[in-house]
């Protein structure tokens, strides 16, 4: 298996704009979580999936952020409009039940 | 916050000495885990204790958990240069979700 793969790495765009961030976990993993990454706040949960649905959205910063998971091998992160306050790395995992996470590369976000 | 608080926060040592981080949390546990994150990528699986698991081992990696004090530490022997990243515990939290709280980590510095 090729692990969990997220693309971009790397995006940068213009405040204002959307930005989709796009997530294949491991195949058989039933868990799928997106995080944020920053130097004040560190690894922020904002969602995970449960076999395709949404467990827990309470770390989703506000309403200009969304995320869907329409198969057991894709999701996406969705912010729109973005802003420069959500310049961060995301990072997407997934995981059996009871397991240990594994972890994407991360997209390196910058909303200038 | 149910955020783990590592200490120290950074550790400088030299090739071949065993390195010490600690982790302490605040709320109940189901399983407390450590990842490792080298600069600028994703974080990797180490290591998990299960909550009534004093003790576990992965090669050079020994962590110990204890639930009475909230506490767990991961010691690192004979540490190598390729040691140098950053380590986060991450709480398994009861109540059956799934999901991790992260800590902010450690950054550990192996000097050849």
């Amino acid at each position: 298996d090729a692990g969990v793969i997220q693309s971009p790495r790397h995006e940068v765009t213009e405040m204002g704009q959307e930005v989709t961030l796009r997530c294949k976990p491991i195949s058989g993993h039933d868990y799928l979580f997106w995080y944020r990454q920053t130097m004040m706040r560190g690894l922020e949960l904002l969602i995970y999936f449960n076999n395709n649905v949404p467990i827990d959205d309470s770390g989703m910063p506000e309403d200009r952020f969304s995320a869907k998971m329409p198969n057991a091998s894709f999701s996406t992160l969705k912010i729109q409009p973005s802003e420069p306050r959500d310049s961060a790395v995301y990072f997407c995992a997934s995981s059996r039940q009871g397991g240990g996470y594994t972890f994407g590369s991360g997209t390196r976000l910058t909303v200038v | 916050s149910q955020q783990g608080e590592e200490d120290p926060q950074a550790l400088s040592i030299q090739e071949g000495e065993n390195a010490t981080m600690n982790c302490s949390y605040k709320t109940s546990i189901n399983n407390l885990q450590w990842y490792r994150q080298n600069s600028g990528r994703g974080l990797v699986h180490l290591i998990l204790i299960r909550s009534n698991e004093r003790e576990k081992h992965s090669g050079r990696l020994r962590v110990t958990l204890d639930t009475s004090k909230k506490s767990s530490s991961l010691l690192i022997t004979a540490s190598r240069a390729a040691d140098t990243a950053s380590y986060f515990c991450a709480m398994g939290l009861q109540g059956g979700s799934e999901k991790l709280v992260f800590g902010k980590g450690t950054k550990l510095t192996v000097n050849p």
